[in-house]
C-alpha cells in the first residue's frame, strides 16, 4: 500500500541551527501539507502545496520556514534559524485531490536544545 | 476561519461496551468533507472515517460510524465493540471542498482509553 515517508524520525539540532526535513508524498498526489503537533497539544496547519507553489499558509508559518519541492519525489521543509518552541512533531501529508482524506507520514519528532 | 471543537479532553470505555466521541465545528461553507483520525502512541495519524457534507446518509466504517447533523454542525464518532487497539487519540478534522488546498482544521482531540 503505498504511504507517506518522512525523514529523519527523530533530529535533535542546537538552537540557531537550520534543519531540513524530508518527506515523499505518495506518487500520484497533487497536494502536500506540513503540520506540527507540539507534546500534548493539537495538531498545527503550516502550509499547504498545490501546482508547485504555496496554496495556504498559517500565522505560524513565517519567515524562518520554507517548503521546496526539488525534484519530482521529494517535499521539504526548511528551518532556517531553528527555536527552542520548534521542538514538535512534523508530520507531511498528502492528498490526491481537493475531495479526498489526507494520508500522513509517521512524522519526525524534532527537538531543538 | 474554520473551528473545530472537541469538548471531551479523555474518554474511557469497557472492552466490548460502546463510546461515543463529540465533535462540534463552525463553518459559513456548504460544501466540505469531515473526518476522524486516530493517533495511536507511535503518532501516527490514521484515518478512521470520512464524511460528505453534501450526504445525509451518515458514513460508517465497520465497527466506526458517524452521527452527522449539519445543521447542527455535531459530527461525533461511534465506537461499537470497543476493543484494547482502539486507544488511541482521536482527532476530528474539516476541510473545506471548494478551496483548493484548503487545509485541514483539527479538533484538540480526546483521548480515548480502553479498559480490559
Amino acid at each position: 500500500e503505498p504511504e507517506v515517508t518522512q525523514t529523519p524520525s527523530h533530529q535533535v539540532t542546537q538552537m540557531g541551527q537550520e534543519v531540513i526535513l524530508r518527506c515523499v508524498p505518495i506518487s500520484n498526489h497533487l497536494y502536500f501539507y506540513w503540520y506540527r503537533q507540539i507534546l500534548g497539544q493539537k495538531v498545527e496547519f503550516l502550509v499547504s502545496f498545490y501546482n508547485n507553489e504555496i496554496s495556504e499558509k498559517s500565522e505560524i508559518f513565517d519567515d524562518q520556514f520554507s517548503v521546496e519541492r526539488p525534484d519530482g519525489s521529494n517535499f521539504t521543509l526548511k528551518i532556517r534559524s531553528t527555536k527552542l518552541e520548534d521542538s514538535a512533531m512534523y508530520f507531511c501529508a498528502s492528498n490526491w485531490g481537493i475531495n479526498t482524506e489526507a494520508f500522513f507520514g509517521q512524522g519526525t519528532r524534532l527537538t531543538v536544545v | 476561519a474554520q473551528t473545530v471543537t472537541q469538548s471531551q479532553p479523555e474518554m474511557s470505555v469497557q472492552e466490548a461496551e460502546t463510546v461515543t466521541l463529540s465533535c462540534t465545528y463552525d463553518t459559513s461553507e456548504s460544501d466540505y468533507y469531515l473526518f476522524w483520525y486516530k493517533q495511536p502512541p507511535s503518532r501516527q495519524m490514521i484515518l478512521v472515517i470520512r464524511q460528505e457534507a453534501y450526504k445525509q446518509q451518515n458514513a460508517t466504517e465497520n465497527r466506526f460510524s458517524v452521527n452527522f447533523q449539519k445543521a447542527a454542525k455535531s459530527f461525533s464518532l461511534k465506537i461499537s465493540d470497543s476493543q484494547l487497539g482502539d486507544a488511541a487519540m482521536y482527532f476530528c478534522a474539516y476541510r473545506s471542498a471548494t478551496r483548493f488546498g484548503s487545509q485541514f482544521y483539527f479538533g484538540t482531540g480526546t483521548s480515548l482509553t480502553v479498559i480490559p
